[in-house]
């Protein structure tokens, strides 16, 4: 069985600062990952993918997640944050092979900006 | 424009009042979800399809039901709603991926408030 945690329910920065989303995941198989955001009112859209090619990945709005396999984690981060990157965001984890689409997802990080 | 498109976006309703929330997407995805979100435990999966016809169950299935008659749609339908079934409901479409690392579409979601 895969899960994933994500470590703080809620983060707080200042606008300019480092965000850092921590997501660790427990997968028996090499696992692929997503980080989805959510902002408010809205469905989720996805940020980045890890799908083997590659360990650092790069998604949109400059966000960029790190897959280490030693510590099964894939945490997310931004070197400056903005006031638009405030929404929930959810790490995802699926095992591949007859799964498809399944994902199984973290409990979410709510992000908030502070001017 | 490519989209799952979900109604109704927000319901109230009674304890046993049988009700259907409807899931359309126009992007011929073969796989279909529905998922719900609860604060804290992030986006749990309900039922899944992999194709017209074939339909299996998720990790929260208690209490729903689904259908897949057509490729584009796949309504959640509760037969006897109770309050425990409210929630944020999402659905979800992707294409068949063999590497199981398709990207997830969602809906804008629908609130359920069962009285």
């Amino acid at each position: 069985a895969q899960s994933v945690t994500q470590l703080g329910s809620h983060v707080s920065v200042s606008e300019g600062a480092l965000v850092l989303l921590r997501c660790n995941y427990s997968s028996s198989v090499p696992p692929y990952l997503f980080w989805y955001v959510q902002y408010p009112n809205q469905g989720l859209q996805l940020l980045l993918k890890y799908t083997s090619a590659a360990t650092l990945v790069k998604g949109i709005n400059g966000f960029e997640a790190e897959f280490k396999k030693s510590e099964t984690s894939f945490h997310l981060t931004k070197p400056s944050a903005h006031m638009s990157d405030a929404a929930e965001y959810f790490c995802a984890v699926s095992d591949g092979g007859t799964s498809y689409g399944k994902l199984t997802f973290g409990q979410g990080t709510i992000l908030t900006v502070h001017p | 424009e490519a989209q799952v498109t979900q109604n109704p976006r927000y319901l109230i309703t009674v304890t046993g009042k049988k009700l259907t929330v409807t899931c359309s997407q126009n992007m011929n995805h073969e796989y279909m979800s529905w998922y719900r979100q609860d604060p804290g435990l992030g986006l749990r999966q309900i039922y899944y399809s992999m194709n017209v016809e074939v339909t299996d169950k998720g990790d929260v299935p208690e209490g729903y039901k689904v259908s897949r008659k057509e490729k584009r749609n796949f309504p959640l339908i509760l037969e006897s709603p109770s309050p425990n079934q409210t929630s944020l409901y999402f659905c979800a479409s992707s294409l068949r991926s063999t590497s199981g690392a398709g990207e997830l579409f969602f809906g804008e979601g629908s609130r359920l408030t069962v009285l």
